[in-house]
């Protein structure tokens, strides 16, 4: 495997159900990050953990849950979400958060319906 | 505050047609510029990106100049093709962290064969 990859593709799930969407990395980053992409909206960063410490948090409900044991790995816990929480998590990571030219290269995405 | 505005999508064009894509941009400070590209059902995708005033980026026959004085980063190819139909984001980081890109709200390109 290469690059960034995410599990699963394609996710279906009820209000009360709880989920993990997971992010791998296979690029030696240390900063990784989550999107949500939501149709007609401009993309919206939610968190970066940055040497999987969190350095980011943009007003993001309690009921996405971000965890990053590793600086390959990160997930993203879900639990009670409603149906404007559907959309496409995208996941990307960079060599480092700082200086602020380094590129970020993004996972294929997970699509998330909530019913 | 930072932010980017790009033309509004969709933009359909014959293959070999000549693309424009406007992007603008306000920034604080000296920001890095980028262009992104996502085709059908992938994640974004670096096409390239310009670090200073003038910088030109190219990648794929794309290119966008890093123009200061009129705030802008168009995005530029001269002869399109089918395969090139994907949303474009314009993106800037501006140089105080890393970790907030900006991304502009992307414009979908279709080609026509």
């Amino acid at each position: 495997e290469t690059g960034v990859t995410q599990t699963p593709r394609h996710l279906v799930m009820g209000m009360t159900n709880k989920k993990s969407l997971k992010c791998e990395q296979h690029l030696g980053h240390n900063a990784m990050y989550w999107y949500k992409q939501s149709a007609k909206k401009p993309l919206e960063l939610m968190f970066v953990y940055n040497f999987k410490e969190q350095t980011e948090n943009n007003s993001v409900p309690s009921r996405f849950s971000p965890e990053c044991p590793n600086s390959s790995h990160l997930f993203l816990h879900l639990h009670t979400l409603q149906p404007e929480d559907s959309a496409l998590y995208l996941c990307a990571s960079s060599h480092q958060a700082e200086p602020s030219y380094n590129e970020q290269f993004f996972g294929p995405g997970t699509r998330l319906t909530v019913l | 505050g930072n932010s980017v505005t790009q033309m509004e999508g969709p933009v359909t064009l014959s293959e070999e047609a000549f693309l424009t894509i406007n992007c603008t941009y306000t920034a604080t400070g000296y920001p890095s510029l980028f262009w992104y590209v996502q085709y059908p059902g992938e994640g974004l995708q670096l096409l390239l990106k310009a670090t200073k005033a003038d910088d030109k980026g190219s990648n794929k026959g794309f290119e966008a100049t890093y123009r200061k004085e009129t705030t802008s980063f168009h995005l530029e190819k001269g002869s399109v093709q089918v395969s090139d139909s994907a949303v474009y984001f314009c993106a800037l980081n501006p140089s105080s962290s890393a970790s907030k890109i900006i991304f502009g709200s992307g414009t979908r390109l279709s080609i026509r064969p």
